[in-house]
């Protein structure tokens, strides 16, 4: 069964970092592109980036680039979402996803077959 | 840059009947529309691929068709289970942005 295992909800202040962790199970984890969308209260979903763990190849959103860091770590199947200094902005629930994969190139541009639980952050002072 | 519109932005349905929503794309994306459905408190969740193939366990009461712009997911007999948050997705090239959503709630 394929997972995505999300770390727990997370409270920080301003200014403070952060990383938060998708880890993946139930599947070949290095051949799947993995994506981080965001959901700020009451609104939508936000393509923030997405990252291929074999290569670590990355491809961010207009709105992301620079605000944010995704890697991964293929060796224990988990990918991260990485802020340096959070901002009261970036109160949200984060979801990470897998992206569909056809045959035996993937590119980053198919569906999300697979969702995390999310993981809620609130930043306040 | 394509540009998803989703509507009605609310749509009121008793349950038993029959809801459309619609998606339209700025510019053409073929026919790679996905559709997912959110329920408050949970991650989204794959309904349809391709502009009309069902995902996975997806019951036969969701279908989704269209091409180009102009996308349609129907859902035949709204059962409780289904008052949500529905939003397309299209994936002709990254990245696949999604529709601003609608709220299928009870009528």
């Amino acid at each position: 069964e394929v997972q995505l295992v999300q770390s727990r909800p997370d409270v920080k202040k301003p200014g403070e970092s952060l990383q938060i962790s998708c880890k993946g199970s139930g599947y070949s984890f290095t051949n799947y592109w993995v994506g981080w969308v965001r959901q700020m209260p009451g609104k939508g979903l936000e393509w923030m980036g997405i990252i291929y763990p074999e290569d670590s190849a990355t491809r961010y959103g207009p709105s992301f680039e620079g605000q944010v860091t995704i890697t991964a770590d293929k060796s224990i199947s988990t990918a991260y979402l990485h802020w340096s200094s959070l901002k009261a902005s970036d109160t949200a629930m984060y979801f990470c996803a897998r992206m569909y994969c056809s045959g035996s190139s993937c590119y980053p541009d198919y569906y999300f077959d697979y969702w995390g639980q999310g993981t809620l952050l609130t930043v306040s002072s | 840059e394509i540009v998803m519109t989703q509507s009605p932005a609310t749509l009121s349905v008793s349950p038993g009947e029959r809801a459309t929503l619609s998606c339209r794309a700025s510019q053409s994306v073929s026919r790679d529309l996905a559709w997912y459905q959110q329920k408050p408190g949970q991650a989204p969740r794959l309904l349809i691929y391709d502009a009309s193939t069902r995902a996975t366990g997806i019951p036969a009461r969701f279908s989704g068709s269209g091409s180009g712009t102009e996308f349609t997911l129907t859902i035949s007999s709204l059962q409780s289970e289904d008052f949500a948050v529905y939003y397309c997705q299209r994936y002709d090239n990254w990245p696949g942005t999604f529709g601003p959503g609608t709220i299928v709630d009870i009528k």
